[in-house]
C-alpha cells in the first residue's frame, strides 16, 4: 500500500542553522506531494506541493524537490527562524484516489 | 482564500454525552475529511464524504458516525463519548478533482472526563 515515512523527531536547531527533514514515500504512480505545518494549538497548513518528478515546491523560504528516483521529497530550509518552530508533516495523494497518506510528523524547535 | 472553520476550539464533556463537532467550509468542495491527532499516532482518517449524504469509512470509525446534510457542511458525532476519545480532531476539505491538497481548520480539543 501507500505509505510515507519520515524522519523522526525532535529536531532542535539553533537559529540560522541549515535544515532538513528527510521523507521518503512508497506509491504506485505518480502521486503528488505535500509539506504540511502545524504551529502549536493550530491545524495543518499546506507549506508547499510538487505534483510531479523534478518539480520544485517552494515556499517561506522553504524547499522540497520531488525525486522519483529516490522516492523522496526532502524539506530543506537555508537559514531557520525562530518562528518556524513547528511539527511538519509530509504527505502523498495517490493517482485517483482522495485521501492523503500523512507521514508521522517530526515536530522542530529552533533556539534563539 | 479557502477557510474551513470549526465550531469550537475546545470542548470538555462527560462520559456518555452525546457530541456534536460542527465544520464548515466556504469554498464548494466536494470531499470533507475529519481526522484525529493524538501524539505518537500522527493523523487518523476517522471518515471522509465526497457528496453530500455520501460517507466512507476511514481508519477509526468505530465510536463516530458522521452527517452531511449540506455541500458546506460536515459533522461528526460522538453517541456516548468516551474517555479513550479524548483528542484533538481536524476537519479538512478538497476538490474532487485535482491535486488532492486538502485545506484544514483549527481544530477542536475535546476533553472527556
Amino acid at each position: 500500500g501507500n505509505s510515507v515515512t519520515q524522519m523522526e523527531g525532535p529536531v532542535t536547531l539553533s537559529e540560522e542553522a541549515f535544515l532538513t527533514i528527510n521523507c521518503t514515500y512508497t506509491a504506485t504512480g505518480y502521486p503528488s506531494l505535500f509539506w504540511y505545518v502545524q504551529y502549536p494549538g493550530e491545524g495543518l497548513q499546506l507549506l508547499l506541493k510538487a505534483t510531479k518528478a523534478d518539480d520544485k515546491g517552494s515556499n517561506k523560504g522553504f524547499e522540497a524537490t520531488y525525486r522519483k528516483e529516490t522516492t523522496s521529497f526532502h524539506l530543506e530550509k537555508g537559514s531557520v527562524q525562530v518562528s518556524d518552530s513547528a511539527v511538519y508533516f509530509c504527505a502523498l495523494s495517490a493517482q485517483g484516489a482522495q485521501k492523503l497518506v500523512f507521514g508521522q510528523g517530526t515536530r522542530l524547535t529552533i533556539n534563539p | 482564500d479557502v477557510k474551513v472553520t470549526q465550531s469550537s476550539r475546545y470542548l470538555v464533556k462527560r462520559t456518555g454525552e452525546k457530541v456534536f463537532l460542527e465544520c464548515v467550509q466556504d469554498m464548494d468542495h466536494e470531499n470533507m475529511f475529519w481526522y484525529r491527532q493524538d501524539p505518537g499516532l500522527g493523523l487518523r482518517l476517522i471518515y471522509f464524504s465526497y457528496d453530500v449524504k455520501m460517507k466512507e469509512k476511514g481508519d477509526i470509525p468505530e465510536g463516530y458516525s458522521v452527517s452531511r446534510e449540506k455541500k458546506e457542511r460536515f459533522s461528526l458525532i460522538l453517541e456516548s463519548a468516551s474517555t479513550n476519545q479524548t483528542s484533538m480532531y481536524l476537519c479538512a476539505s478538497s476538490l474532487l478533482w485535482g491535486y488532492n491538497e486538502q485545506f484544514f481548520g483549527p481544530g477542536t480539543r475535546l476533553t472527556v472526563l
